[in-house]
């Protein structure tokens, strides 16, 4: 009931292309769901989050839909640019406390 | 300001051997957790602080994984009797308001 289950695992998108990533999760007590990028040998950096009291967030291209009842999100990156290539991780969290992540899903966008 | 460092930045150790990793989280942040990373996988939960007190430490994978945050800042994460598949990337993470946790770049360890 821990698990966040997130596909696809890689994905290729031509550049000014959409890329979509999406998770799924069972616990309902999860109540805030970040998404992180990573480069190789960095930590993940936070890149938006949402709480489940909305359907949609937006921060410049990067967009994240919520879907409470299907217990599920999604990230949309509009106009991909080669710099969005690196790995993307969801995760969720209950309470403030520990992170539950996502598999990853590796992202290569062509120029 | 600075945010979150770790160090040493890389590790190798001996199968047996003790290791020792620090984590200076960002100044103020009263919440600090520690992942592990194994090669191309998500990180996973160790453990966590609140202050100096270990909230949470249902993550650590054996009693040969110790962690501690004295005065509430910088923690230790410490591995006795290293093992070949104690290799990953250890996180670590703080956190000052509700969720936003701020991750460094990570220590990766490999035993040999």
């Amino acid at each position: 009931q821990q698990q966040v289950k997130q596909s696809p695992q890689s994905l290729i998108v031509q550049k000014g292309g959409i890329s979509i990533i999406n998770c799924a999760y069972e616990n309902t007590a999860f109540d805030y769901f970040p998404w992180y990028q990573q480069f190789p040998g960095k930590g993940p950096a936070l890149l938006i989050a949402i709480r489940p009291d909305v359907s949609e967030k937006k921060e410049g291209r990067f967009t994240i839909s919520f879907n409470k009842s299907a217990k599920q999100f999604s990230l949309h990156i509009m106009d991909s640019q080669p710099g969005d290539s690196a790995t993307y991780f969801c995760a969720a969290s209950a309470r403030a406390q520990k992170l539950v992540f996502g598999q990853g899903t590796r992202l290569t966008i062509n120029p | 300001g600075a945010g979150v460092s770790q160090s040493p930045r890389y590790k190798v150790a001996k199968r047996g051997q003790d290791v020792a990793l620090r984590c200076d989280p960002i100044s103020g942040h009263v919440s600090l957790f520690w992942y592990q990373q194994a090669l191309g996988q998500g990180p996973e939960f160790l453990t966590y602080f609140q202050n100096e007190a270990q909230l949470d430490k249902s993550g650590l994978p054996s009693d040969r994984f110790f962690a501690e945050r004295p005065e509430g800042s910088v923690s230790t994460l410490k591995i006795q009797r290293t093992q070949k598949e104690d290799s990953a990337v250890y996180l670590c993470a703080s956190s000052s308001t509700r969720d936003t946790q701020y991750f460094g770049p990570g220590t990766r360890l490999t035993v040999l």
